[in-house]
């Protein structure tokens, strides 16, 4: 049982190149999240879904797309990355949604130069 | 709208002394409360829940309870490990559909022994 995996760990980009963060989790939720995490703000959440083949927007969404076309995998996509897009994310998921544990990943450490 | 508010930190304690991370909270209803801790090099994993008003969650030698007429979530350890070394978040959110996690930046903790 691996819980939530992310791949890659760790990526550096040219502003302007695109890529996809790949996030996967074997506990069968319904729920899943991506954050970003910058010191000194804690976590904000960029997109959410509440079940295979649905995405909504976060706080910050602005600059990302994601995608679940199958209920383990949650796709991050970044169509042209900026320096801003400097970050830690976080891929998270929880079996329902309010008042429930939230299961994370290892982290994805991206920089953007 | 909701918010969690906690020090940044660092805290630096020395190894067996006594731990104390405040955590605030300002909240539109009531709402389900956690810590979540998050060691170097990781994700965040849950370390403790209260989902009532004067609940105490527990784990680890950490406990916290829900305060509502201080709205407060105050954790606590009676002797810290070097082990402990992570950074700790207060988090709230609610029960019922899909509810946002509001969480606090987060507090360093660092013990040296």
């Amino acid at each position: 049982n691996a819980g939530v995996t992310q791949t890659p760990k760790f990526r550096v980009l040219k502003t302007g190149q695109s890529m996809t963060l790949l996030c996967a989790q074997d506990m069968n939720h319904e729920y899943m999240y991506w954050y970003r995490q910058d010191p000194g703000m804690g976590l904000r959440l960029i997109h959410y879904s509440v079940g295979e083949g649905t995405t909504a927007k976060g706080e910050v969404p602005d600059g990302y797309n994601v995608s679940r076309l199958k209920k383990q995998n949650f796709l991050l996509g970044l169509e042209s990355a900026a320096p801003s897009q400097t970050s830690v994310y976080f891929c998270a998921s929880s079996r329902l949604a309010g008042g429930e544990t939230q299961y994370f990943g290892p982290g994805t450490r991206l920089l953007v130069l | 709208g909701d918010s969690v508010t906690q020090m940044e930190g660092p805290v630096t304690l020395s190894e067996e002394a006594f731990l104390t991370i405040n955590c605030t909270y300002t909240a539109t209803g009531y709402p389900s409360l956690f810590w979540y801790v998050q060691y170097p090099g990781e994700g965040l994993q849950l370390l403790l829940k209260a989902t009532k008003a004067d609940d105490k969650g527990s784990n680890k030698g950490f406990e916290a309870t829900y305060r509502k007429e201080t709205t407060s979530f105050h954790l606590e350890k009676g002797s810290v490990q070097v082990s402990d070394s992570a950074v700790y978040f207060c988090a709230l959110t609610y029960s019922g559909g899909y509810q946002k996690v509001t969480f606090g930046i987060g507090t360093k903790l660092q013990v040296i022994p």
